[in-house]
């Protein structure tokens, strides 16, 4: 029974690219969340989705960044024009409905 | 907004040594709080869920409880491969944030041969 997976696991960018993290769900979980680690500093909330819908999205920065959880495939975090700021791990968690949320081993970001 | 502070930042132990882990919350009614593990280089690792004041969870050497301010994760007789940083959550009754875990810093466990 696989777990959150998450890629790339490392994932180099020069400022200004495009970043996409992906996330594939445990089996049969229905719910998503991103969450963010700047070094030296905790877990931050950025969204939460459902198949097709963002429920949450008030951690999400305002410009730049996206997220998607298609019908089909992986939920997808999108990072447009990277800055050296964006440099961090990111998180994607996945739960059943009222059920505790598991986490992937992250993607860390770094902008060169 | 939902606030989560722990204590202590850093815990070293020797192995056997058992000690107490904090975690004080303020939240605007509490769904659930949440411990989590989670070693270098990997993603937070469940481990116990508390819904209401008074409650008491246990795994091998670890047991969780939990007041209306504050939880505590309690580690007996820990061994080396305790070491990791514990991550205390706290997830928010009703509306769309309910699906959002506020997290606090950590505390870094090392446990001493």
């Amino acid at each position: 029974n696989a777990g959150v997976m998450q890629n790339p696991r490392h994932l180099v960018r020069r400022r200004g690219q495009e970043a996409r993290l992906r996330c594939s769900p445990m089996k049969g979980h229905s719910h998503v969340y991103w969450y963010r680690q700047l070094p030296e500093e905790g877990l931050k909330f950025m969204v939460y989705l459902q198949k097709e819908n963002i429920i949450d999205e008030s951690g999400m920065p305002k410009e730049r960044f996206s997220a998607e959880f298609p019908k089909e495939g992986p939920s997808i975090l999108r990072i447009q024009q990277v800055v050296r700021g964006d440099s961090a791990a990111y998180f994607c968690a996945s739960s059943l409905t009222d059920q505790p949320q598991h986490f992937g081993d992250g993607t860390r970001l770094s902008i060169l | 907004e939902d606030q989560v502070t722990q204590s202590p930042e850093a815990l070293r132990l020797q192995e056997g040594e058992s000690s107490s882990l904090n975690c004080s919350y303020t939240v605007s009614g509490l769904r659930g709080l949440f411990w989590y593990r989670q070693d270098p280089g990997k993603g937070p690792e469940f481990l116990f869920t508390l819904y209401s004041a008074g409650e008491e969870k246990e795994k091998e050497r670890l047991k969780a409880t939990l007041t209306k301010k504050e939880s505590f994760l309690h580690i007996t007789a820990p061994k080396p491969e305790d070491s990791a940083t514990y991550l205390c959550a706290v997830q928010a009754a009703g509306g769309t944030s309910y699906g959002k875990l506020t997290f606090g810093q950590g505390t870094i466990l090392t446990v001493h041969p």
